[in-house]
C-alpha cells in the first residue's frame, strides 16, 4: 500500500462501474489527500481527509479514513471513460510535506 | 479558478549546465514546494519553503539545488550543474496555510538533461 504501495497498483474496469482504490501508511498524519495523473501530466487534487474525520463525499467520490489501521480508500462511483488516470494518496505528518505512494492506474473501458 | 503555473514545459539541457525552473504560486498563497518525479516513481518532496526561507528540505535536494523567490510573484529552482539522473517532472505546488491545508500543484517542468 501506498506510503509504501498502493493496491491495486492497475485496476481495470467497465464504464458505469466503481472504482475502489486503498492506501496505506506508516506515521501518523495531519491530513491525508487523494490526487489524479493524466499520463505524463500534472497533478490534479481531488479531495483532502482531516485526520479527525472518517468519511468524505464530493461528487462521485467517497473516500474513508481509517487511522487505527493507518489506512485510506478512494471509491470512484458510475466511472466514466475520462477517469483514466493514475490516483495517489499523498499525506501531511509533522511537517508540510507530502509524502506519496506509488499509486493506482485506473483504466476505464467504455 | 487561481493556479499554479510552470514554465517552461519542457527543457532539455546538457549535462553540467545550470538550470532555472520557474513557478508562479497562487496568488494568496504563502508556502511554496517542489517536488519531482523521475519517469515511472512515485512523486518525492525535494523543499518547501516559507517566509522567504527553507522549512523543510529532502535529501535530494543537496548543494546542486537553491530556491529563491526573487519577486513577490515567482518562485525557482535552479539545479547548478545538472546531473542525468536529474532528469525527471518537477513538480511546484503552493498551499494558503500550514500542514492541514490543501496542496495545489502545476503542471509540472519535464527536465531531459542529456
Amino acid at each position: 500500500s501506498q506510503q509504501g504501495e498502493e493496491d491495486p497498483q492497475a485496476l481495470s474496469i467497465q464504464e458505469g462501474e466503481n472504482a475502489t482504490m486503498n492506501c496505506s501508511y506508516k506515521t501518523s498524519i495531519n491530513n491525508l489527500q487523494w490526487y489524479r495523473q493524466n499520463s505524463g501530466r500534472g497533478l490534479v487534487h481531488l479531495i483532502l481527509i482531516r485526520s479527525n474525520e472518517r468519511e468524505k463525499h464530493s461528487g462521485r467520490l467517497r473516500v474513508t479514513l481509517d487511522t487505527s489501521k493507518k489506512s485510506s480508500s478512494l471509491l470512484i462511483t458510475a466511472s466514466r471513460a475520462a477517469d483514466t488516470a493514475s490516483y495517489f494518496c499523498a499525506s501531511t505528518g509533522g511537517g508540510n510535506k507530502l509524502t506519496f505512494g506509488t499509486g493506482t492506474q485506473l483504466k476505464v473501458e467504455l | 479558478e487561481p493556479e499554479v503555473t510552470q514554465t517552461p514545459s519542457h527543457q532539455v539541457t546538457q549535462m553540467g549546465q545550470e538550470v532555472i525552473l520557474r513557478c508562479v504560486p497562487i496568488s494568496n498563497h504563502l508556502y511554496f514546494y517542489w517536488y519531482r518525479q523521475i519517469l515511472g516513481q512515485k512523486v518525492e518532496f525535494l523543499v518547501s519553503f516559507y517566509n522567504n526561507e527553507i522549512s523543510e528540505k529532502s535529501e535530494i535536494f543537496d548543494d546542486q539545488f537553491s530556491v529563491e523567490r526573487p519577486d513577490g510573484s515567482n518562485f525557482t529552482l535552479k539545479i547548478r550543474s545538472t546531473k542525468l539522473e536529474d532528469s525527471a517532472m518537477y513538480f511546484c505546488a503552493s498551499t494558503q496555510g500550514a500542514m492541514r491545508d490543501t496542496q495545489y500543484f502545476g503542471p509540472g517542468t519535464r527536465l531531459t538533461v542529456l
